[in-house]
């Protein structure tokens, strides 16, 4: 069963825009929330992390939202660039290991 | 250099033949984790260790087992490798909970 579900497997956006990736999770325990990029051959690299006692966290151009009523997060890319071109992995932890979303693959569009 | 680094990158291999992947990290941490990529299925966790003592069962440890030689070293062998392992793999990382896991550049393994 899926703890941490991205249910978008692609999303296309054109260069300017903002990109919005959704991220659902089952398991109430989770407590810290990450995002994770990843380009083909490379392993992925670590984009944002939130704390369940935040709501939004900031970065740059990188903004990650956290509903845990509804346990959904997002991440907010604005304004997207072609470069942002890559799969987006949601993470989720408890007093566990990382689990992983099956992952989005985001297109911008110059 | 890297702060995580896996050899090889690449690896073809045949059905039933052993085979190591080796992990090194000159971050310091403690924690590190060995990861399976398949295509739509994300990244699936196989075995991590807590410290050169401390080895435990990820989701998918099935035909899979682990070493950990020292702090800055864990290994990923497959003892009769099968097609179905064919996958990118990923080491990783990290402080615990409430932090980051930093990846390695992955391993392409191929069996057939």
């Amino acid at each position: 069963d899926q703890q941490v579900k991205q249910n978008s497997p692609s999303l296309s956006v054109q260069e300017g825009r903002i990109s919005i990736l959704n991220c659902d999770y089952t398991n109430s325990m989770f407590d810290y929330f990450l995002w994770y990029k990843k380009y083909p051959a490379e392993g992925p690299t670590f984009l944002i992390s939130i704390s369940s006692i935040k709501d939004k966290n900031e970065d740059g151009r990188f903004t990650v939202f956290l509903n845990k009523s509804a346990k959904h997060l997002s991440l907010h890319i604005v304004p997207s660039q072609p470069g942002d071109s890559a799969v987006y992995f949601c993470a989720a932890s408890g007093n566990t290991p990382l689990v992983f979303g099956k992952g989005t693959r985001l297109s911008v569009i110059a | 250099d890297a702060d995580v680094t896996q050899t090889p990158r690449n690896r073809i291999t045949k059905t039933g033949k052993r085979i190591m992947l080796e992990c090194s990290q000159t971050k310091g941490h403690d924690r590190m984790y060995w990861y399976r990529q398949d295509p739509g299925l994300g990244l699936r966790l196989i075995y991590y260790s807590f410290d050169v003592k401390d080895i435990n069962k990820g989701e998918i440890s099935d035909g899979y087992s682990v070493s950990r030689q020292a702090q800055a070293k864990f290994s990923l062998s497959l003892e009769s490798a099968i097609p179905n392992q064919t996958a990118l793999y990923f080491c990783a990382t990290g402080q615990g909970v409430g932090y980051e896991q930093y990846f390695g550049p992955g391993t392409r393994l191929t069996v057939t």
